[in-house]
């Protein structure tokens, strides 16, 4: 596989349940990030991840939680999550986090919370 | 305050025609980075082009162009001899040095339609 895989793809959950998000890159970058698209709002950016430590978490709810075992997989654990947080999650990859260093994106994990 | 501004909601184009995409941003960093993305309705997020803020040159991939007016902190892509598969959304963002660990600010996004 090349690129930034993510599964699964589409995600109906209730919310008292507990599910998580995959997100796996190919590209040997050393950094990770998860973004969340709601309709009709720009692209929200949630952590980033750089060599497996998160450095930034952008006031983000607890009930996502993200974990980075090593520099190739990231995961968003989700638990009781509430409607409003349906939408399309996104992770990218890049190679260090310098302002010309471009995100590659995975193909996104539509989250529907009933 | 919203740093990336596309002002253009929605536009029609036809079949191998060019079209051009608005961006303005906001920003006092001098160090930055202007990206184009492109969102089919599949939902992944596909880059397209890059330009630095000290690049002297406008950024062209194939198709693509940017229109860096650093002046008027505008970067409009242009994309030459539209194709049925250039229908998508397509997002300008911005990456700037000051912001620790490259959180990339984007627009809302201009959603293209090319029609035969």
């Amino acid at each position: 596989e090349t690129g930034v895989t993510q599964t699964p793809r589409h995600l109906v959950m209730g919310m008292t349940n507990k599910k998580s998000l995959k997100c796996e890159q190919h590209l040997g970058h050393n950094a990770m990030y998860w973004y969340k698209q709601s309709a009709k709002k720009p692209l929200e950016l949630m952590f980033v991840y750089s060599l497996e430590e998160r450095v930034e978490n952008n006031s983000v709810p607890s009930r996502f939680s993200p974990e980075c075992p090593n520099s190739s997989h990231l995961f968003l654990h989700l638990h009781t999550l509430q409607p409003e947080d349906s939408a399309l999650y996104l992770c990218a990859s890049s190679q260090g986090g310098g302002s010309q260093e471009t995100q590659y994106f995975g193909p996104g994990t539509r989250l529907l919370v009933l | 305050a919203q740093k990336i501004t596309q002002t253009q909601p929605g536009m029609f184009v036809q079949e191998k025609e060019a079209v051009t995409l608005d961006c303005t941003y906001d920003t006092s960093d001098p160090s930055y980075g202007l990206f184009w993305y492109k969102q089919p309705s599949s939902g992944e997020m596909i880059f397209l082009i890059y330009q630095g803020s000290y690049d002297q040159q406008n950024a062209t991939e194939g198709r693509y162009s940017l229109n860096f007016q650093k002046a008027r902190k505008s970067a409009n892509l242009v994309i030459s001899a539209s194709q049925l598969g250039d229908s998508a959304m397509y997002f300008c963002a911005m990456r700037e040095a000051t912001d620790s660990w490259g959180k990339l600010q984007f627009g809302a996004g201009t959603q293209v339609v090319v029609t035969p």
